[in-house]
């Protein structure tokens, strides 16, 4: 069974710092890692996704890496700002389902 | 291209009740997975429908039960609902194993 893994469970950090979100998982047979936002109550935003062939992705600020061999993958949003508090997910494929961590809570002070 | 829709947005039900959710995939996508997110949690896969059958399933009792229809959209419907039952409920379409695309959830309150 696939167990995913984020640490920290929360962050708060000042505007301008870059934020470095961690995620773990069990099950290195993966088809690929997706990271998604969720904002209060609300939906998942696909972020970034990085197939299992790959080593990183990147999306303007946001830069995700994957080592499938060690069951980890880092998520970097450069210059953070306060617009960029949330909720971080980290989720990984296997077969026909993902399988989600249970978060990291962002807050980026003004 | 039309995202993935979700409704109701809210719903509060009492135990014991049955209650139905509602998806529609996004436009050209035949596959529809279901996930239960409790709150500080993250999503728990329920089970996913591929051109109108049950393609796997997940940690869940049979009283959570699914349909999808020739169009693709979907339904997920809960019996004698528990209060543990109250969560987000999350509808994510796809292209078969192709990435999934996440709809707005409902929202399931339990009294």
């Amino acid at each position: 069974k696939q167990e995913v893994t984020q640490i920290p469970a929360a962050l708060s950090v000042p505007e301008g710092e870059n934020l470095v979100l961690n995620c773990s998982f069990t099950d290195s047979a993966i088809y690929n890692l997706q990271w998604f936002r969720q904002d209060p109550g609300k939906g998942l935003t696909s972020l970034l996704l990085i197939q299992s062939s790959q080593r990183e992705q990147t999306s303007g600020r946001l830069n995700a890496s994957l080592d499938k061999s060690s069951g980890r993958s880092t998520l970097y949003i450069a210059a953070s700002q306060p617009g960029d508090s949330a909720t971080y997910l980290c989720a990984v494929r296997n077969d026909y389902k993902l399988s989600f961590g249970a978060g990291t809570t962002v807050t980026v002070r003004a | 291209e039309t995202g993935v829709t979700q409704s109701p947005t809210h719903l509060i039900k009492t135990r014991g009740q049955q209650v139905t959710l509602r998806c529609s995939s996004q436009s050209g996508h035949n596959t529809v997975s279901w996930y239960q997110q409790a709150l500080g949690q993250g999503p728990q896969f329920i089970f996913q429908y591929y051109r109108e059958e049950e393609n796997g399933r997940g940690n869940f009792p049979p009283r959570f039960s699914g349909l999808q229809f020739p169009n693709y959209s979907s339904e997920l419907n809960v019996n004698a609902l528990e209060l543990d039952d109250s969560a987000l409920y999350l509808c994510a379409s796809s292209l078969f194993e192709d990435t999934q695309y996440f709809g707005p959830g409902t929202r399931l309150t339990v009294l």
